[in-house]
């Protein structure tokens, strides 16, 4: 398809797992966003891609929470040690470039700390 | 401290009337504000998005007014269909934050036939 791709659609784990989630932006999208919904929540940014740019990781929870994206294009989204608190809708999004324009997102991966 | 508020939790509107969904900011810096739709176990889709230089952006049954000195965005549909019926977002961004979008807590509309 040509939207934003996410895998896995669900992830349940045990608390102290690592877990990866993976996105795959609209082709051509400079830009890709992470953000995250806890039940009852808005979206809470998490950290931001532009090009070659080195990532925005201000809105990162903990050092337990890390991202790359290779290449420009898909990007991984790693989690070490999951908490309870860690589960959420990890939602990726991608614009065509930086600033104002339309962010465009996946269905996200559903993160069940157990 | 939330920037971004949508004070109704829910909106309840009959089919064919209008639904006004309303958000608030905090920062006048924000210059980008975007309306989202989500359905259960999708992610949120694009609406409509204006910048700080207008007051009033339209598209189809959507607009989207924003009035600058109240902090205050609204969302306009008209008329109201069923299909309607999901959760929006209200989102605001600013230039120095390079694309980084703020959302609001969201407000949940039924539309009934």
């Amino acid at each position: 398809g040509a939207g934003v791709s996410q895998s896995p659609s669900n992830k349940v784990t045990e608390k102290g797992k690592d877990v990866e989630l993976r996105c795959d932006p609209i082709s051509g999208h400079t830009a890709l966003y992470w953000y995250r919904q806890s039940l009852g929540q808005g979206l809470e940014f998490l950290i931001y891609f532009q090009g070659n740019s080195a990532p925005d990781k201000s809105g990162l929870p903990s050092d337990r929470f890390s991202a790359e994206r290779t290449g420009g294009s898909v990007s991984t989204l790693t989690i070490q040690r999951t908490q309870q608190e860690d589960s959420a809708v990890y939602l990726c999004a991608s614009s065509l470039y930086r600033g104002n324009q339309p962010q465009h997102f996946g269905d996200g991966t559903r993160l069940s700390i157990l | 401290d939330q920037q971004v508020k949508q004070n109704s939790p829910s909106l309840s509107v009959q089919e064919g009337r209008i639904s006004i969904l309303n958000c608030d900011y905090t920062n006048s810096m924000f210059d980008y504000f975007l309306w989202y739709k989500k359905y259960p176990a999708e992610g949120p889709t694009f609406l409509i998005s204006i910048s700080s230089i207008k007051d009033k952006n339209e598209d189809g049954r959507f607009t989207v007014f924003l009035n600058k000195s109240a902090k205050h965005l609204s969302l306009h549909i008209v008329p109201s269909q069923p299909g309607d019926s999901a959760v929006y977002f209200c989102a605001v961004g600013d230039g120095t934050s390079y694309g980084k979008l703020t959302f609001g807590q969201g407000t949940i509309l039924t539309v009934h036939p």
